[in-house]
């Protein structure tokens, strides 16, 4: 079964800091790979995706993520996080593939940008 | 935003009252999802449907039922609440892009269950 995991549980920055969640799984074959994020109390919001292609892919809100398949990574990044990027981020896989297959989620990163 | 409803929003009931909760879609998607999101678990799947009367079970579905008698709604039901299902629920969607096999799930509000 796949598995994903993220290292970070809570991390806490400042304005203007720099901003890196990391994001594993276990699968043997091909992936698709998101990036989540849900602010309180609201729903979640795709922030970006990684099907196939350049292994550098770019989302909202300033948001990128490198997909390394060697290390089995996804990492989010963002060069300078605001305050209003206090979030909780979530990683999931699906396989490839014509089924309906759900998004298996990481446990999520509880992130809390102070001013 | 995708064209997702979920009724009720919030809701308190006993434990081993049955209770069902509503996802509602105007996209036409073909997939739909029932999830719940627990803090330290994230969201983990409990049952999907692949189209009308076609579902399946996720990593979670003992204690959970699932209809779907028209594309557009997708019924969740717990036939005997119990307090372990005290959580968020999120329902999903999505649908497969012609000529490709990659696709991107939509999520819905979110409905508060509490089962005292």
């Amino acid at each position: 079964a796949q598995s994903v995991s993220q290292h970070n549980h809570h991390v806490i920055l400042s304005e203007a800091a720099s901003l890196e969640l990391g994001c594993n799984y276990s699968y043997g074959g091909t992936v698709n790979l998101f990036w989540y994020v849900q602010y309180p109390g609201q729903h979640l919001q795709l922030l970006l995706k990684y099907f196939s292609g350049d292994p550098l892919v770019k989302g909202i809100k300033g948001f990128e993520a490198e997909f390394i398949k060697s290390k089995f990574s996804f990492n989010l990044r963002k060069p300078s996080v605001q305050w209003s990027d206090t979030a909780e981020y979530f990683c999931a896989v699906n396989p490839p593939g014509g089924g309906a297959d759900g998004l298996t989620f990481g446990k999520g990163t509880h992130l809390i940008i102070q001013p | 935003d995708a064209g997702i409803t979920q009724s009720p929003r919030h809701k308190v009931t006993e434990t081993g009252t049955p209770v069902t909760l509503r996802c509602h879609q105007t996209e036409n998607h073909r997939y739909m999802y029932w999830y719940r999101q627990d803090p330290g678990h994230g969201l983990r799947l409990i049952h999907y449907s692949y189209g009308v009367k076609d579902t399946d079970k996720g990593e979670v579905s003992d204690g959970y039922s699932v209809s779907r008698s028209k594309t557009e709604d997708f019924l969740l039901t717990l036939e005997s609440a119990t307090s372990s299902q005290t959580s968020v629920y999120f329902c999903a969607i999505s649908e497969p892009k012609s000529g490709s096999t990659a696709r991107e799930q939509f999520f819905g509000p979110g409905t508060r269950l509490t089962v005292l």
